[in-house]
């Protein structure tokens, strides 16, 4: 089982639309969550921080579930600058902390 | 504002050659990543480093080394180039971890081995 796992998509989904994206992760001793956005051949990007009580930055609003081991973003008013492939990353403390990336879901907002 | 600089952007090896890839941050972070993009495999960490001096394995080292004698310098070699090398490779620094800490990504260098 991956460590991170994520729908790879593609979602196409018309400009105003709602989309929710969900991601599972395997380490239960995982630290921290996050949410990158990679646009075509550049590099990753933060997003946003996904914190246990959630947490809403305009648009877009992020939710953890430790219980079940899963992170979601949801994406509201969807706009034509949204299209990229967003990332899920978790942080597992084991001694060294490092960034597990998952492979990414791709999301396309159709004019 | 800098931030992360990788050096080459582009590169085509032939089988069996070698090369470095450059990472430079200018941010004073502790930690340094290089990773490697595939398609349908998403980012896979190479090697990673703590802090001056120290490098440890990620999850796909082999076929690399690295190097981190200066904070912010992390080296990346290539001693004997394969095709299954070819990739997209990300370096990445962050600051010493604390909860919710940002990881900052260089531009990428593509990488052809033919």
């Amino acid at each position: 089982r991956k460590e991170v796992e994520q729908d790879p998509g593609p979602f196409n989904v018309p400009e105003g639309a709602t989309v929710a994206f969900n991601c599972t992760y395997s380490n239960s001793a995982s630290q921290s969550f996050f949410w990158y956005r990679q646009d075509c051949r550049k590099e990753p990007k933060l997003l946003m921080s996904v914190y246990s009580s959630g947490n809403e930055d305009g648009r877009f609003t992020a939710q953890l579930n430790r219980a079940s081991q899963y992170i979601s973003l949801l994406i509201r008013d969807s706009k034509l600058s949204d299209s990229a492939t967003y990332l899920c990353v978790v942080n597992a403390v084991l001694g060294n902390e490092k960034l597990t990336f998952g492979t990414g879901t791709r999301l396309t907002i159709i004019p | 504002n800098a931030g992360v600089t990788q050096t080459p952007k582009f590169r085509v090896l032939k089988t069996g050659q070698s090369m470095t890839l450059l990472c430079a941050q200018d941010m004073n972070h502790e930690y340094m990543y290089w990773y490697r993009q595939d398609p349908g495999m998403g980012l896979r960490l190479i090697h990673y480093s703590v802090g001056e001096g120290t490098t440890a394995k990620g999850e796909v080292p082999d076929g690399y080394n690295v190097s981190r004698l200066k904070k912010q310098n992390f080296l990346l070699g290539l001693e004997s180039a394969a095709p299954s090398q070819t990739s997209v490779y990300f370096c990445a620094s962050s600051p010493l971890r604390g909860r919710g800490t940002e990881a900052f990504f260089g531009q990428g260098t593509r990488l052809t081995v033919v």
